[in-house]
């Protein structure tokens, strides 16, 4: 298996423009996380899916951030407008389940830089 | 809320010498404890796990104890070397088999081995 592939893997934009980050999780997995990981706040849980369904979305910062999952193997974090405060690492991880039964496999992140 | 303390790096250490990472955490019941491990330019990696008091988690070379009678779950390395050097989270979960609990990260503490 690939393991959890997210795209693209840098991204540097100017404040105000909209932002889609990608990712495609390990087939046969049902649940799929957003994370975000900054050196103020460390590592934070931002939305989680169960089957495509958006379950906790306690952790996403304000309006501007939505995350969608059409499918069962493509999920999107798209911030509009940007601003340089959301500069930060963006994770991507897959489980077969949720609880600590079942390990998250996480991408290798997409950096972003708004400037 | 439940939440994860440890120690700030970065740490620098000679290669062949002992390693500890303290590691507390503040929880409600019977959490499960976690080490994760993040390789430069790749996304976290679970290391290992223990998920009731007492338990040894183990991988690797690398050893944590699950103390509940201190709330601790300190990782430990008898010999690091340089491929060693990564960013190391602990992290905890609900019980084992609940599955509604998400995972709680610490800030993460850097380590770095000098040959």
């Amino acid at each position: 298996d690939a393991g959890v592939i997210q795209s693209p893997r840098h991204e540097v934009t100017e404040m105000g423009q909209e932002v889609t980050l990608r990712c495609k999780p390990i087939s046969g997995h049902d649940y799929l996380f957003w994370y975000r990981q900054t050196m103020m706040r460390g590592l934070e849980l931002l939305i989680y899916f169960n089957n495509n369904v958006p379950i906790d979305d306690s952790g996403m910062p304000e309006d501007r951030f939505s995350a969608k999952m059409p499918n069962a193997s493509f999920s999107t974090l798209k911030i509009q407008p940007s601003e340089p405060r959301d500069s930060a690492v963006y994770f991507c991880a897959s489980s077969r389940g949720q609880g600590s039964s079942y390990e998250q496999y996480f991408g290798p992140g997409t950096r972003l830089t708004v400037t | 809320g439940d939440s994860v303390t440890q120690m700030e790096g970065p740490v620098t250490l000679s290669e062949e010498a002992f390693l500890t990472i303290n590691c507390t955490y503040t929880a409600t019941g019977y959490p499960s404890l976690f080490w994760y491990v993040q390789y430069p330019g790749e996304g976290l990696q679970l290391l290992l796990k223990a998920t009731k008091a007492d338990d040894k988690g183990s991988n690797k070379g690398f050893e944590a104890t699950y103390r509940k009678e201190t709330t601790s779950f300190h990782l430990e390395k008898g010999s690091v070397q340089v491929s060693d050097s990564a960013v190391y989270f602990c992290a905890l979960s609900g019980p084992l088999m609940n599955r509604d609990d998400k995972i709680i990260f610490g800030k993460g503490t850097r380590l770095h081995i000098l040959p």
